[in-house]
């Protein structure tokens, strides 16, 4: 079966550590996206990568770090610079060609709380 | 910049009963227009589309008409069920914009009761 699959589902770290959540997919898309997701805020986009080895700030990038080294993953990183690292996470990916807005698949998400 | 707005939530309806959840947009070039659904604890779905002006998204017994004239593209079902009972998600794709990301009102959640 083609999707996302975001690990882990649930993940709990003390204040002041870096903690890296994990996102890979098999729909040989080459767009991918990470979004922060708050209650009542509706998704916020942190990064976005339309290539290997490329990648963009979104709306909320302070704090966070990507890499794309493969086309079918892409992590992200929550530093302990983040201020306000709990939420929900979402990974999404998409086919991409210039100037065609594809849609958007997403994966099942990643809790994060930090105490 | 672009941005979607879409009626404040929650709603709650008796199974059966119709819905409408309002959605509006402002984007700089001509938008392609989406719906997702959220389920508790999940990600989220494609739920419909449209990319241009008249088309008609469905699925699932929801539509949403692309209404260029009014900037809106609601959503609505004749007859919900307790399984539709999500937070939905209008969303916007504007090329115009200088890129592809998905702009996103902030949801409505939807609450049908037995």
């Amino acid at each position: 079966d083609g999707g996302i699959t975001q690990s882990p589902k649930y993940l709990f770290r003390k204040e002041g550590q870096n903690v890296t959540l994990s996102c890979e997919q098999n729909l040989n898309h080459d767009a991918m996206y990470w979004y922060r997701q708050d209650p009542g805020q509706g998704l916020r986009l942190i990064y976005y990568s339309q290539i290997v080895n490329d990648f963009q700030k979104g709306d909320i990038a302070e704090g966070y770090s990507v890499s794309r080294e493969k086309k079918e993953s892409f992590p992200l990183t929550v530093t302990s610079a983040q201020k306000n690292p709990t939420a929900f996470y979402l990974c999404a990916s998409s086919a991409s060609a210039s100037g065609i807005p594809y849609e958007q698949y997403f994966g099942p998400g990643t809790r994060l709380t930090v105490t | 910049g672009d941005s979607v707005t879409q009626m404040e939530g929650p709603v709650t309806l008796s199974e059966e009963a119709f819905l409408t959840i309002n959605c509006t947009y402002t984007a700089t070039g001509y938008p392609s227009l989406f719906w997702y659904v959220q389920y508790p604890g999940e990600g989220l779905q494609l739920l419909l589309k449209a990319t241009k002006a008249d088309d008609k998204g469905s699925n699932k017994g929801f539509e949403a008409t692309y209404r260029k004239e009014t900037t809106s593209f609601h959503l609505e079902k004749g007859s919900v069920q307790v399984s539709d009972s999500a937070v939905y998600f209008c969303a916007l794709s504007d090329p115009g914009a200088g890129s592809y990301q998905l702009t996103f009102g902030k949801g409505t959640k939807l609450s049908v009761i037995p």
